[in-house]
């Protein structure tokens, strides 16, 4: 089973800033099918990249991913107040299929 | 394109219950489709996986040989059925469709297991 780490657990931030996520996994994720998802309380997750670095529909170009292999980053140019929220990367590259713990970008 | 989950609710430790994933917006017989579950509050957990003629499916150890996931593809429904159920089995019950990743989720249905 790839077992991924994400660090910050939390990241407190102000709107406009940059925020960088971070996601490891305990072995190559195969084909780098490594997504990010953001979820907001009491909301389904949002699948925001897919393919480590490729954005999905409607998702704004301040959201980006990148990273190969076990070591991913996803990255927010400027916060906007709808972006404090959860955040959570998944491998679909091998069954089990499984997720990060969160990290969790809150307002300073 | 839509995913609508039905089917959750309160059920007794041992009990059984049926949750259903219907599909409208897209062809829903040419997807793979998943279930994922979350414990409200918690991280998000991979449950079980159905090829898009539903030839092969995959579980997670934890509720392998309990849960059956299924489809009808003329009815555009996926099912999840789960039996023997356990307190560490409640959470909120998603159906995902698979495409460019985990892209479509329904809005999840409430499984409690508790007496």
């Amino acid at each position: 089973e790839v077992v991924l780490t994400q660090s910050p657990g939390t990241l407190s931030l102000s709107p406009g800033e940059r925020a960088t996520l971070s996601c490891w996994a305990s072995q190559t994720v195969s084909n780098n099918y490594l997504s990010w998802f953001q979820q907001k309380p009491g909301q389904a997750p949002r699948l925001l990249i897919y393919g480590a670095y490729s954005r999905a529909t409607g998702i704004p170009d301040r959201f980006s991913g990148s990273g190969s292999g076990t070591d991913f980053t996803l990255t927010i140019t400027s916060l906007e107040p709808e972006d404090f929220a959860v955040y959570y990367c998944h491998q679909y590259g091998s069954a089990p299929f499984t997720f990060g713990p969160g990290t969790k970008v809150d307002i300073k | 394109v839509q995913l609508v989950e039905s089917g959750g609710g309160l059920v007794q430790p041992g009990g059984s219950l049926r949750l259903s994933c219907t599909a409208s917006g897209f062809t829903f017989s040419s997807y793979w489709m998943h279930w994922v579950r979350q414990v409200p509050g918690k991280g998000l957990v991979w449950v079980s996986h159905i090829s898009p003629d539903g030839n092969y499916v995959d579980y997670a150890d934890s509720v392998k040989g309990r849960f059956t996931i299924a489809r009808d593809n003329a009815r555009n429904t996926l099912y999840l059925q789960m039996n023997s159920l356990r307190g560490e089995d409640t959470a909120v019950y998603y159906c995902v469709r698979v495409w460019h990743g985990f892209d479509i989720w329904g809005q999840g249905t409430l499984v409690t297991v508790s007496s």
